[in-house]
């Protein structure tokens, strides 16, 4: 099935500090959304990407729509101890029938040391 | 808005008997639910499909007959493990996508199955 690379699997850091993470596909996406999950809960949707090179803000969170629409990136500023959890890119491949079925990546798990 | 609430959070059962989760939309209406499984530090993997007043699609190597899925309503979706075994212990979270509404997908908080 359809496969989408994201990375970093991991980062560690410090308060304050600036954080930016990417999903890469090898097939065009027309939706690209971006999830957190807080342990032992379900993902919350944070930024939703409809066009190619959207680039969308959500408080200390910006996203943006790669222009080949096979990739897109997430950057959290000035990180706060709130923002661990894990981060998942997600979306529906372009055509085929995936009937509303999302692709996602595998995660990439935030800790912010205070 | 776009709420969806699980029931149980969490169960505890013996080895054999059936357990049903529920998934609702509190806030809007949704043609589409989806049940998936995630392991601990996993990214989360799809189970099936879950249209309202049709069958459910299920992703290979899920087995229909264990995991009963029933979507009577646009508000709500059910999925029945049943027979459950130590190895169908996992964290099971649903998601609704709003009818008329785009490709997003909004998700429960999760129901953590341990059985015994």
């Amino acid at each position: 099935g359809q496969q989408l690379n994201q990375s970093p699997q991991s980062m560690f850091i410090q308060e304050g500090e600036d954080v930016s993470m990417n999903c890469t596909s090898s097939s065009i996406f027309n939706t690209w959304l971006w999830y957190k999950q807080d342990p032992g809960e379900g993902p919350v949707l944070l930024i939703a990407l409809y066009k190619a090179g959207e680039l969308t803000s959500n408080g200390r969170l910006t996203a943006q729509f790669g222009i080949t629409r096979k990739d897109s990136f997430l950057n959290i500023s000035a990180s706060i101890p709130s923002d661990v959890g894990i981060y998942f890119c997600a979306g529906p491949p372009a055509g085929g029938t995936s009937y509303g079925k999302l692709t996602f990546g595998q995660g990439t798990i935030l800790t912010v040391h205070p | 808005g776009a709420v969806v609430s699980q029931h149980p959070s969490r169960v505890i059962c013996k080895s054999g008997t059936s357990v049903k989760i529920e998934c609702r939309s509190l806030d809007f209406q949704a043609t589409t639910m989806f049940w998936y499984r995630q392991f601990p530090k996993q990214s989360l993997m799809l189970m099936a499909t879950s249209n309202e007043g049709s069958k459910a699609t299920y992703e290979q190597g899920v087995e229909k007959d264990k995991f009963l899925i029933n979507h009577a309503s646009l508000t709500l979706s059910t999925l029945t493990v049943t027979s459950a075994h130590p190895e169908d212990s996992s964290f099971y979270i649903c998601s609704a996508r709003r009818a008329g509404g785009g490709n997003e997908q909004f998700f429960g908080p999760g129901t953590r199955l341990t059985v015994l």
